[in-house]
Parts: C-alpha cells; sequence; structure tokens
C-alpha cells in the first residue's frame, strides 16, 4: 500500500490565483481530513468526509472547497489565494467502524504552499 | 469545549535517558487519546492509540498512559536515542465531538549523542 499521498509537494501562488491540492488514499479508509499546520498554531481542520458525497466544515473551512466523489480522493480547492494561506497542508484518512469513532488517522506527506 | 495542553513544549535530553511527555485534556468525556511523532519538514506517524476504557498501551521502548479521571496522558520513552529527536503530538477524540480530532501543540523533543 502507498499509504496517504499527497501531491504537489510544494507550490508557490500569486495572490489571487487557485488550485487544487490532490489526495489520495488506497487503505479503504471511510474518513477522510484536510489540515493545516502552521508554525505555533498547531493543526488546524479545514474540511472532512466520512465516505463518498459526504462532506463537512472544520474549524477553518473559509477559503476553501472539497469534493469526495469515490473513497480513495479526496481534493482540496483554493479558489482566490490569500498570503494568510500560506501553510502546510496535510491529507489524512482513518476507517471508522460505526458510531463515528474512528481508528488512528494516516497522514500523508504533505505540501507546502506559499501565496505571494 | 476541549482543550488539549502539551508540556513542555521543548525538550533536551542526553542519549540513553528515559523520559516523560506530559498531555493534559479539559474535557474527561473523550473516545480515545493518540500520540503522534512528526519528523521535520515530514507527515504526521501515528505511535500508539489508546480507548478510553484502556489504561495504557506499548509498542517498544513507547508506553502510554491514560487516566480519563485526572484528564492526563503521559508517554514514556525509554532508553532515548537520537533517532527519536522529533516533535510529538497529543491529540483526543472527544465524546462531544467524535468525529474530530482535537490536537495538541506538541513537545520537541531533540536527544543529543
Amino acid at each position: 500500500n502507498a499509504g496517504v499521498t499527497q501531491t504537489p509537494k510544494f507550490r508557490i501562488l500569486k495572490i489571487g490565483q487557485s488550485m487544487t491540492l490532490q489526495c489520495t488514499q488506497d487503505m479503504n479508509h471511510n474518513y477522510m481530513y484536510w489540515y493545516r499546520q502552521d508554525p505555533g498554531m498547531g493543526l488546524k481542520l479545514i474540511y472532512y468526509s466520512v465516505g463518498a458525497g459526504i462532506t463537512d466544515k472544520g474549524e477553518v473551512p473559509n477559503g476553501y472547497n472539497v469534493s469526495r466523489s469515490t473513497t480513495e480522493d479526496f481534493p482540496l480547492r483554493l479558489e482566490l489565494a490569500a498570503p494568510s494561506q500560506t501553510s502546510v497542508y496535510f491529507c489524512a484518512s482513518s476507517y471508522s467502524h460505526g458510531q463515528g469513532v474512528t481508528d488512528t488517522q494516516y497522514f500523508g506527506p504533505g505540501t507546502r504552499l506559499t501565496v505571494l | 469545549k476541549q482543550e488539549v495542553t502539551q508540556i513542555p513544549a521543548a525538550l533536551s535530553v542526553p542519549e540513553g535517558e528515559n523520559l516523560v511527555l506530559n498531555c493534559s485534556f479539559t474535557d474527561s468525556a473523550i473516545y480515545n487519546l493518540q500520540w503522534f511523532r512528526q519528523d521535520p519538514g515530514k507527515g504526521l506517524t501515528s505511535l500508539l492509540l489508546i480507548q478510553s476504557s484502556q489504561r495504557e498501551q506499548t509498542s517498544g521502548r513507547l508506553n502510554a498512559s491514560l487516566d480519563k479521571s485526572s484528564g492526563r496522558s503521559t508517554l514514556y520513552i525509554a532508553a532515548s536515542q537520537p533517532g527519536d529527536s522529533a516533535t510529538y503530538l497529543c491529540a483526543v477524540i472527544s465524546a462531544g465531538n467524535n468525529r474530530k480530532l482535537i490536537w495538541g501543540l506538541g513537545t520537541s523533543l531533540a536527544v543529543n549523542p
């Protein structure tokens, strides 16, 4: 298994540009997550999904959009990039046995995004 | 609202020492608690997961304990090695928010040869 893969690894955007961060997992996990990590701020949940076709907002969803058309893929879209979105973005996945409680989360290697 | 705190924020020890990292949480109604490791510039790797009904979990030189009533967990690392140098993060899933991990800010550990 490749686990959770993310592309690209690095990206520099200009203000106002848009891009999609890709995330794929091959573990047949039903739950997937997007986090951003800023120095000294810890991990913040942007969006999550409990299955194909179902997404929900996390703590910091503004400026982002997601979709989950398949179990494997969970892309994160930035429509109008702003300097405040400079961060490291992590995708993660986990398996839920039901009642919403999940096993451990598996993380991708991250995408380092700079908006200038 | 669940909050997770990790103390100390940074720790530097000589190789071979046994050490303890601390994690506290404000709401004892949790489903589980997890410890992760993050190497510089890398993603997170799960180390140990303790279910709310458990008191501890062990993996190799790592032992994590959970005391729900006091809202505390400790990660014990035996015979530390330079390769243990990383940031260690604690996270909980709360009973009131059972799909989301609530994260601490981590302890940055340096093990010096």
